[in-house]
């Protein structure tokens, strides 16, 4: 069965911190994608990897993002330092079949 | 390229039928449907990968025209549950989504 459990739940930290957000899918996936969603511009996909490799970064907004997956059940998603205008809600989702995601619950972060 | 969505909200009493439509200015491989729920997360409903195809879930159907580049999700008989924002995806042979906007869709009882 598909599962995603993401780390914290909610995150409240103040501008210049480093937040790392966590993304652990109950059993390996081959894919696993990180999404950034907001009432502006919607859901935008920042990062995905196959296998623990990453793929297409180009959603990534700045140097100040940065992800890792050391294995197939482990990813994090890092902003160093924040913003105000990375608050958003971030998910990961992992593909489940051809192209059908399954989204973790999100972690709604706010940077004052 | 970002897929457009129309309209960006409905309401609707329940019982009412809606059409939430989808466009791209690029070509398109497939067309993916979701709907998420305020303060949840987005669930799949549907992918689309032939022109013309249509597919079904519950009394929620989707057509997709490839060479208008143009998708419609049709709710028939809205039900409270259908409740939420609704998004299109758009994908060009590769393994990532982009999504639109999305579409917010309230059914009054």
């Amino acid at each position: 069965d598909a599962g995603v459990i993401q780390s914290p739940r909610h995150e409240v930290t103040e501008m210049g911190q480093e937040v790392t957000l966590r993304c652990k899918p109950i059993s390996g996936h081959d894919y696993l994608f990180w999404y950034r969603q907001t009432m502006m511009r919607g859901l935008e996909l920042l990062i995905y990897f196959n296998n623990n490799v990453p793929i297409d970064d180009s959603g990534m907004p700045e140097d100040r993002f940065s992800a890792k997956m050391p294995n197939a059940s482990f990813s994090t998603l890092k902003i160093q330092p924040s913003e105000p205008r990375d608050s958003a809600v971030y998910f990961c989702a992992v593909r489940v079949s051809y192209n059908e995601q399954f989204f973790g619950p999100g972690t709604r972060l706010t940077v004052l | 390229q970002q897929p457009v969505q129309s309209p960006q909200a409905v309401i609707l009493r329940e019982g009412e039928d809606a059409v939430i439509n989808c466009s791209s200015s690029k070509a398109l491989y497939s067309v993916h449907w979701y709907r998420q729920k305020h303060g949840e997360a987005p669930v799949f409903l549907m992918i689309l990968l032939k022109g013309g195809e249509q597919k079904g879930h519950e009394k929620i159907s989707a057509s997709f025209n490839e060479k208008k580049q143009q998708s419609s999700l049709y709710l028939t008989a809205s039900q409270l549950s259908y409740s939420g924002t609704y998004f299109c995806g758009t994908s060009n042979r590769d393994d990532k989504i982009i999504f639109g906007k999305g579409t917010r869709l309230h059914i009054l009882p």
